[in-house]
């Protein structure tokens, strides 16, 4: 049973570019979350796709955009690309309704903007 | 405010030791409670839930949370060098809903 994968793992971009990163989640869930992760922070919330929508977004521009597919999978696409969008993306999945104790991560996506 | 705060650390302990580590939130309205394990360079792993108040305990790992005090803790007993990591304290508020962070805690565990 396939965890929840990410691609790329590492990625690098200039300032002002668009870039995509995907998730395809846990087998059997269908909920999907987007978290972004500066070096030395924890994770911040950017958005969470249920059902092709996003259901709930975080405090983060609408250069953040993303795309829930019929299969689950999730796209995570971020525009005109800042220094400060340099992190680790993290993709979770889980179930319906899920209280967090089924949230997996994947491996994430080391994105650098220079 | 911030939501969900940790003390950064870094926290030393020798090995076979306890290590403590705390973290506060904010809204009593909180449902879930999580501490995560980050190893550096690699996502978070749940290592702990706790949802009632009292102690929950796993293994080397007790996690403690007082609803009352809006604090949650997470104790490791025989500590190993290979609970080095950071670790991540995180709620969640209602059902289906988001992961709040903590800036997490970095540990080591000094043989």
């Amino acid at each position: 049973d396939a965890g929840v994968t990410q691609s790329p793992t590492h990625l690098i971009k200039t300032r002002g570019q668009q870039v995509t990163l995907r998730c395809s989640p846990k087998s059997g869930h269908d909920t999907v979350s987007w978290y972004q992760q500066a070096l030395g922070q924890g994770p911040q919330f950017i958005f969470q796709y249920y059902e092709e929508e996003e259901r709930q977004r975080g405090n983060f521009p609408d250069r953040f955009s993303g795309h829930q597919f019929p299969n689950y999978s999730s796209e995570l696409n971020v525009n005109a690309l800042l220094l400060g969008d340099s992190a680790l993306y993290l993709c979770a999945s889980s179930g319906t309704g899920a209280w967090g104790n089924t949230i997996y991560f994947g491996e994430g996506s080391w994105l650098t903007v220079v | 405010q911030k939501e969900v705060e940790q003390n950064s650390g870094p926290l030393s302990v020798p090995e076979g030791a306890i290590a403590s580590l705390n973290c506060t939130y904010s809204d009593r309205g909180s449902q879930s409670f999580f501490w995560y394990r980050q190893y550096s360079g690699k996502s978070p792993e749940l290592i702990m839930s706790i949802y009632s108040n009292g102690d929950k305990e796993d293994g080397r790992f007790t996690a403690q949370l007082n609803k009352a005090s809006q604090y949650v803790s997470l104790l490791i007993r025989d500590s190993q060098p290979s609970d080095s990591a950071t670790y991540l304290c995180a709620v969640i508020y209602n059902q289906g809903g988001k992961l709040i962070f903590g800036q997490g805690t970095e540990l080591s565990v000094k043989p």
